[in-house]
């Protein structure tokens, strides 16, 4: 069966403006989280989704940063005004109640901001 | 707060070799344990965990068992071979309000040689 997907998979933008992210999590899973992979960060969890509702915005590292999800299905993260420090890898991953710990990571998207 | 600490890498070994990775981990509440693989250009995939002390997740040759009185959950494999370089990362989560997010550790490359 499909995985979870992610796009773009590669994305360069310049300093200042704004990106989008995608995520099309496994079908039926109804928690979707996002991840950050940086260098010297490791991986840092961001938001987390339950349904349409976002229940844990912890993770996220300023208000430039927002996230939504629509249909119970596809979200996107949003990075306004991208600075340097946000280049990363950000991962989507979901899961499936009961078995909520278990996560299924897409392939990222690989962000570089210039 | 909750946080995994795993050897740093990266570790060289040649075919054959046996493997051992360190993980140890704190936590509030009861976690349960992963371990996620990372291959080079491909995304985080789940290779085994365990979500009770004494449990042995295992996966393609590899094994970790739930250590609670040492809080670890160390990887382990018998004989290493060139297609197991990646990176390897430690991970926990715990339920809490009905949910769960991953803590990761930082990851520890492991470059295997013919």
């Amino acid at each position: 069966g499909a995985g979870v997907s992610q796009s773009p998979s590669n994305k360069v933008t310049e300093k200042g403006k704004d990106v989008e992210l995608r995520c099309d999590p496994i079908s039926g899973h109804t928690a979707l989280y996002w991840y950050r992979q940086s260098l010297g960060q490791g991986l840092e969890f961001l938001i987390y989704f339950q349904g349409n509702s976002a229940p844990d915005k912890s993770g996220l590292p300023s208000d430039r940063f927002s996230a939504e999800r629509t249909g119970g299905s596809v979200s996107t993260l949003t990075i306004q005004r991208t600075q340097q420090e946000d280049s990363a890898v950000y991962l989507c991953a979901s899961s499936f109640l009961p078995r909520i710990e278990t996560q299924y990571f897409g392939p990222g998207t690989r962000l570089l901001v210039l | 707060g909750n946080s995994v600490t795993q050897m740093e890498g990266p570790v060289t070994l040649s075919e054959e070799a046996f493997l051992t990775i360190n993980c140890t981990y704190t936590a509030t509440g009861y976690p349960s344990l992963f371990w996620y693989v990372q291959y080079p250009g491909e995304g985080l995939q789940l290779l085994l965990k365990a979500t009770k002390a004494d449990d042995k997740g295992s996966n393609k040759g590899f094994e970790a068992t739930y250590r609670k009185e040492t809080t670890s959950f160390h990887l382990e494999k018998g004989s290493v071979q060139v297609s197991d370089s990646a990176v390897y990362f430690c991970a926990l989560s715990v339920l809490n309000s009905g949910y769960s997010t991953l803590t990761f550790g930082k990851g520890t490359m492991l470059l295997v040689s013919p």
